[in-house]
């Protein structure tokens, strides 16, 4: 079966204390990219990556980081998180002319 | 700067009517035009798109329409039906990214 594939769905952690969101997709998409849901501000753009070892930002990306050492893998990695990025974060994949994403369940993530 | 608007945080639909989502783009650097539903504790998932060279694009109960003079792109859903309250996201894509709305809540009424 096709899909995304994130871990955990829940997390609580407290600020300053490093964490990894991980991604997993099983349809050899050559794009993968990382959202974060906000209420009234919809799906915005945290990282993105076209194809292994090629990352780039969108439109959100300061206190987050990103690796794609293999092609199903992209991990979201939280530094020292803080409050304000208590949200919901998406992992999406897609082929390359990126008409369909295919998104995972999400991570819901609370930061205190 | 919002590139995709959806005016209308949420809309009500009786059954069996017609239910219409709207999205405007000030943006016109995109090749797709895309609508996503969501349902509570789920991803989005993709439902349908619209090339930038087309005006309609069909597929069984949904239909999207693409007015690039006026720079707007609208969902229309017939008959709508209780599976498809939900929250839909318009969005533009192209070969680098994927950009979203902010999302209309559909509830569709008995």
């Amino acid at each position: 079966e096709a899909q995304v594939t994130q871990n955990p769905r829940y997390l609580i952690t407290v600020t300053g204390k490093k964490l990894t969101v991980t991604c997993s997709q099983n349809m050899n998409h050559e794009y993968m990219s990382w959202y974060r849901q906000d209420p009234g501000l919809g799906l915005r753009q945290i990282y993105y990556s076209m194809n292994v070892e090629v990352t780039d930002k969108g439109d959100v990306p300061e206190g987050y980081k990103v690796s794609r050492k293999e092609k199903r893998n992209f991990p979201l990695i939280l530094e020292s998180p803080s409050p304000n990025q208590t949200s919901l974060y998406f992992c999406a994949s897609s082929s390359f002319q990126l008409i369909e994403a295919f998104f995972g369940q999400g991570t819901r993530l609370t930061v205190v | 700067d919002q590139q995709v608007k959806q005016n209308s945080p949420s809309l009500s639909v009786q059954e069996g009517r017609i239910s219409i989502l709207n999205c405007d783009y000030t943006n016109s650097m995109f090749d797709y035009f895309l609508w996503y539903k969501k349902y509570p504790a789920e991803g989005p998932t993709f439902l349908i798109s619209i090339s930038s060279i087309k005006d309609k694009n069909e597929d069984g109960r949904f239909t999207v329409f693409l007015n690039k003079s006026a720079k707007h792109l609208s969902l229309h859903i017939v008959p709508s039906q209780p599976g498809d309250s939900a929250v839909y996201f318009c969005a533009l894509g192209r070969d680098d990214k994927i950009i979203f709305g902010k999302g209309t809540r559909l509830h569709i009424l008995p």
